[in-house]
C-alpha cells in the first residue's frame, strides 16, 4: 500500500471551492507529518504552494494566493488541500508529498478540471 | 531571483552511465540542502536523493541506491547524479529542487529538468 494516497481525478465549477485529499497509509499517523502541495500544469515543473502540519505549523508559498490553504482530517488520516474561488487556471495536477523513513514520498496526484 | 538549470541529459544503452548536473544561480548554494526528483512520462514525480547543504547527510531512494551517486561542489554552485547501471525504467525528466537541512518549504524552487532516455 502506497505511503500517501490522492484520488486520480476531480472537477468542481468556476467560482466553487475544491477538496483535494491525501490519505496517508494506515499505522502513519497524519498528525505526526509536515504536509506539502505542489501544483504542476503541461510541460512545466511542479510549484510549490505550501506546506501543512497544524494550524501553528503552515506556510504559504511565496506568491501563492491565500484561496491556496492546507488543512487535516485526522478522522481519515488526511491532508487536504483546499481551493477556494475556482478559476480556470487552477486546472493542472496536484501532488502531495511528505517525509517518510529517510525519504520523499510523493502521492500519485490528482488531476484538477474546473469546468 | 532563484535558478536552476539542469543539463546533460542524453539517449543511454542499458547499462550505461550518465552523469547530470545542476547549477544554482540567486541564492546562497551553500547554505541550502538540495534534491533530485525524475518524473517519467504521464507519470507523477518520483524522488531520487536528497543531500545536505555540507554534504554529510545523502539519502537515495530504494529504486537507484547502489546505482546512483548525490555530489556538490559549493564552490561551483553545483550539484550532480552520477547515474550507472541506467535502466529502462529509469527514463524520465530529472529535476533538481532546493531543499532544506531542516524543516523548510522543500522543494520551492525547481528547474525546467533534463530527459534521461533509456533504451537500446
Amino acid at each position: 500500500q502506497a505511503v500517501l494516497t490522492q484520488p486520480a481525478s476531480l472537477s468542481a465549477s468556476p467560482g466553487a471551492s475544491a477538496s483535494l485529499t491525501c490519505t496517508l497509509r494506515s499505522g502513519i499517523n497524519v498528525d505526526s507529518y509536515m504536509i506539502y502541495w505542489y501544483q504542476q500544469k503541461p510541460g512545466s515543473p511542479p510549484q510549490y504552494l505550501l506546506r501543512y502540519k497544524s494550524d501553528s505549523d503552515k506556510k504559504q508559498g511565496s506568491g501563492v494566493p491565500s484561496r491556496f490553504s492546507g488543512s487535516k482530517d485526522a478522522s481519515a488520516n488526511a491532508g487536504i488541500l483546499l481551493i477556494s474561488g475556482l478559476q480556470s487556471e487552477d486546472e493542472g495536477d496536484y501532488y502531495c508529498m511528505t517525509w517518510h523513513s529517510s525519504a520523499w514520498v510523493f502521492g500519485g496526484g490528482t488531476k484538477l478540471t474546473v469546468l | 531571483e532563484v535558478q536552476l538549470v539542469e543539463s546533460g541529459g542524453a539517449l543511454a544503452q542499458p547499462g550505461g552511465s550518465l552523469r547530470l548536473s545542476c547549477i544554482a544561480s540567486g541564492f546562497t548554494f551553500s547554505t541550502y540542502a538540495m534534491s533530485w526528483v525524475r518524473q517519467a512520462p504521464g507519470k507523477g514525480p518520483e524522488w531520487v536523493s536528497y543531500i545536505r547543504s555540507d554534504s554529510k547527510t545523502i539519502y537515495y531512494a530504494d529504486s537507484v541506491k547502489g546505482r546512483f551517486t548525490t555530489s556538490r561542489d559549493n564552490a561551483r554552485n553545483s550539484l550532480y547524479l552520477q547515474m550507472n547501471g541506467l535502466r529502462a525504467e529509469d527514463t524520465a525528466v530529472y529535476f533538481c529542487a532546493r531543499d532544506y537541512d531542516g524543516w523548510g518549504d522543500s522543494l520551492d524552487h525547481w528547474g525546467q529538468g533534463t530527459l534521461v532516455t533509456v533504451s537500446s
